[in-house]
Order: structure tokens, then sequence, then C-alpha cells
């Protein structure tokens, strides 16, 4: 069974500073990684996904991701925070095979603060 | 806007009554998924229709049934309703069901409060 471990419940930052949001994941064999964003009373944002290929993941409002297989690590980065980048983030994972559905397995989530 | 929309916003009830949380997924999508959101929980995958059959099971209540109708909404039911199952529902969708890579997105969801 897959897994995902988001090991910080809330990170902060002050505006300007670079942002981490760290994920590591289990999953048997090739993983789908996945990062959303829930801001307040809204639904999930989908913000990247890595699938194969290039191990640097680019996506929406100037966020990227690294996948490390090595580590079974793929955090979330973005070089300059905003305040209205303060939501909460949800790592998720899905399995290559199909037996395994499409279901993705989500982290807990980690509160992002950015502070002016 | 994702192009999924969720009706009602808010549903407030009693214990033991049943209700029903509907999902249009985003035009040209043929898969559904709805997931639970809950503070002690997290966000868990309940269970996915593609073109109108089920796909996939979580971990899904057998007091809860979801369908998806010919026209591609869903609905999902949720009967004897316990203060537990409090929680925010939501529905996401894709383009197919076989393919992994395809991404899910997601409706603003349904607040559901038993009381």
């Amino acid at each position: 069974a897959q897994s995902v471990a988001q090991p910080e419940d809330q990170v902060n930052v002050a505006e300007g500073n670079p942002l981490t949001v760290k994920c590591t994941y289990s999953v048997s064999g090739n993983p789908y990684l996945f990062w959303y964003v829930q801001y307040p009373n809204r639904g999930l944002q989908f913000l990247l996904k890595y699938i194969t290929g290039d191990n640097l993941v680019k996506g929406s409002y100037g966020f990227e991701a690294e996948f490390n297989k090595s580590q079974t690590s793929f955090h979330l980065k973005k070089p300059s925070a905003l305040v209205s980048d303060s939501a909460l983030y949800f790592c998720a994972v899905r399995p290559h095979s199909e037996a395994a559905g499409n279901k993705l397995t989500f982290g807990g989530g980690t509160r992002v603060l950015v502070k002016p | 806007d994702s192009g999924v929309t969720q009706t009602p916003k808010h549903l407030i009830t009693a214990t033991g009554q049943r209700v029903t949380l509907r999902c249009s997924p985003r035009s040209g999508d043929l898969s559904v998924y709805w997931y639970q959101q809950s503070l002690d929980q997290g966000l868990q995958f309940l269970i996915q229709y593609y073109n109108g059959e089920e796909r996939a099971k979580g971990n899904i209540l057998e007091r809860f049934s979801a369908q998806q109708f010919p026209d591609l909404h869903s609905e999902l039911n949720l009967s004897s309703l316990e203060l537990g199952d409090s929680a925010l529902y939501f529905c996401a969708s894709s383009v197919s069901q076989r393919t992994s890579t395809d991404t899910q997105y997601f409706g603003p969801g349904t607040r559901l409060t038993v009381l």
C-alpha cells in the first residue's frame, strides 16, 4: 500500500524568502506524484505533477518540485514566497500499476504561513 | 475555477438522516472520484466511477453509496448519518480511468455538518 508523509504540520517563512514544503512517499514500483494547494474555504487546486523524465518539475504560480528517487522525496519549492502563498499544501502519490486504480493517497498536509 | 461543480456548498442535518451530494465533472471528463476530508482522517479516497461504472473503492462505509449517471454527473448518498460523518466531501474528475498520469481536478467541496 502506498503512503505519503509530510513531516511538518506548519512552515513559517518571511515574504521574499525561499519556501520548501517536504514530502516523502512509499509506493511499490515507480510513483506518480502530485502537489495540490487548498486555500481557505476552497477546493484543492492542482500545482504540479511528476510522471517521468526530468526530476525537476515546474508548476503553477512559480512553484517547482524535485523528485529524488533514492530519498523517495518530492519536495515543493518556491524561490521567493508571497503572502498570498499562505495556504494548506498536500502531496499525493499514485502508483503506476493499473491494478491499484487511479486513487490518490494524500499526505496530512502542511500549512504554510508567509509573513510580510 | 477547476470546472468541477458541487452542490450544495453546505449541508446541516441531524443524526440518522440521509443526504445526497451532487457533482458535475469538467466537460469531457469521464471519471469521477469522491474524497472525504476530516480533521482526524485527513483526505481519504472513497470511490471512483468511470463512464457510469464503479472503478475503484476506497475507505467507503456501507452506509455510503454513489452512482454516476448517463450525463456523467455523480451523486454521493450518505445514510444513517453519525456525528463522525461531519466532513468536507470533495468530488474530482479526470479524463479517463486507465491513464494514471491524468490529473484529477477538484471541486469546491460540500461541507457536511451532522448535529
